[in-house]
């Protein structure tokens, strides 16, 4: 299998507080991990690309300072929205592909994390 | 021009019908293309993958390839209420594009009644 786990998956904190999501590959090792976020009824928008040992690569428009991405190992990453404020209230998801893979692999998705910043 | 377009739906069929789903992509140099399933509050979980022309089959899901036409579908034989849910097509950049980028869809909600 290909697991991703995703923590925590439900998050409700005050306007200001920084929030810490962990992505972890359990049974493999990652090459590279994604960032997504989903408001309602929309789709996935692509935030950041991973890579261990390395700085991530932001899409355009996404604050690299207020999306804290650390990416410390081949099993785990870390996205911290700093200063959270209620726009930030989203459905975060990561994923993951193996370490080694081609460009046909499929990126194994987490369960999510859903942020709600009162 | 979005990069990866589909129908929003709702695409209603009834249980035991075939729902076809439907998706157009950009990015000519697109080699790697993914249909996802996301029920509602949860994330996507692969259905299929599809990487060369044709008809790729799996159980009662067939995911079909036409390159030239830029066109990727998913069918569902014998939709099942369990069906239910947002299909996301997802695809792939060509080398030099972030090749390992996925470019999701909008997503089409199917719903299968019984």
């Amino acid at each position: 299998g290909a697991v991703v786990s995703q923590h925590p998956s439900w998050v409700i904190c005050k306007s200001g507080t920084s929030v810490k999501i962990e992505c972890r590959s359990l049974d493999f090792q990652a090459t590279t991990m994604f960032w997504y976020r989903q408001f309602p009824k929309q789709s996935l928008m692509l935030m950041a690309t991973s890579n261990e040992g390395s700085k991530a690569t932001y899409e355009q428009g996404v604050e690299k300072d207020k999306f804290l991405i650390n990416h410390a190992s081949l099993t785990l990453s870390t996205l911290t929205v700093t200063s959270a404020h209620p726009e930030d209230s989203s459905f975060y998801i990561c994923s993951a592909t193996r370490l080694g893979s081609t460009s046909n692999q499929p990126q194994h998705f987490g369960d999510g994390t859903r942020l709600s910043i009162l | 021009q979005k990069e990866v377009e589909q129908n929003s739906g709702p695409l209603s069929v009834p249980e035991g019908a075939i729902a076809s789903l439907n998706c157009t992509y950009s990015d000519r140099g697109s080699q790697s293309f993914f249909w996802y399933r996301q029920y509602s509050g949860k994330s996507p979980e692969l259905i299929m993958s599809i990487y060369s022309n044709g008809d790729k089959e799996d159980g009662r899901f067939t995911a079909q390839l036409n390159q030239a036409s830029q066109y990727v579908s998913l069918l569902i034989r014998d939709s099942q209420p369990s069906d239910s849910a947002t299909y996301l097509c997802a695809v792939k950049g060509s080398a030099g594009t972030g090749f390992q980028k996925l470019v999701f869809g909008t997503g089409t909600r199917l719903l299968v009644s019984p």
